[in-house]
């Protein structure tokens, strides 16, 4: 039973515009959420969060927004450029356990 | 800082073989994770460490699942036997402890069992 979930496996994107990645998760009790980012034959890495607390979190072309009460964050790229390519998987974590839950992972292909 | 090291980055070997991955997280880091990575299930924790303690094994699919950290620089994750089902992406991610969100994942090991 998946706890996060990332319902679009794929996302291609004109350079220069917007992409918005969408997240939906289950577990009221999660605290902090993460977006990871992953190239091909490396490991994700680390991209923003978010605290349950917040509703949004900005760091430079990337925001991730939080919608508590439809259990749903996305992650805004502007504007998307072509080394955004790559897979980006969101993930929550509950605290109480320390667990980290990941999605499936949309795959973004940044078009020049 | 090299990052969290992982070896083999691939493994290719048949079913019944036993399968051993291997960990070195990021030095000072108190906490290490076990995911395996297909294209069903995404990202799925395994097991989880805290100063070399196994807090969290639910997510060991089977017995067949082993993890040890026998020290805070080195954990292995044992499959025996393997079987085909097994193939999968295996990272092994650290943070600093309890109560950090951010983790450093490894390059990970491409395990395929034929």
């Amino acid at each position: 039973d998946q706890q996060v979930k990332q319902n679009s496996p794929s996302l291609s994107v004109q350079e220069g515009r917007i992409s918005i990645l969408n997240c939906d998760y289950t577990n009221s009790m999660f605290d902090y959420f993460l977006w990871y980012k992953k190239y091909p034959a490396e490991g994700p890495t680390f991209l923003i969060s978010i605290s349950s607390i917040k509703d949004k979190n900005e760091d430079g072309r990337f925001t991730v927004f939080l919608n508590k009460s439809a259990k749903h964050l996305s992650l805004h790229i502007v504007p998307s450029q072509p080394g955004d390519s790559a897979v980006y998987f969101c993930a929550a974590r509950a605290y109480n356990f320390n667990k980290f839950y990941f999605g499936s992972g949309t795959k973004l292909n940044v078009k020049p | 800082d090299a990052g969290v090291i992982q070896s083999p980055r691939h493994e290719v070997t048949e079913m019944g073989q036993e399968v051993t991955l291997r960990c070195k997280p990021i030095s000072g880091h108190n906490s290490l994770f076990w995911y395996r990575q297909t294209m069903m299930r995404g990202l799925e924790l395994l097991i989880y460490f805290n100063n070399n303690v196994p807090i969290d094994d639910s997510g060991m699919p089977e017995d067949r699942f082993s993890a040890k950290m026998p020290n805070a620089s080195f954990s292995t994750l044992k499959i025996q036997p393997s079987e085909p089902r097994d193939s999968a992406v295996y990272f092994c991610a650290s943070s600093l402890g309890t109560g950090e969100v951010e983790q450093f994942f490894g390059p990970g090991t491409r395990l395929t069992v034929l």
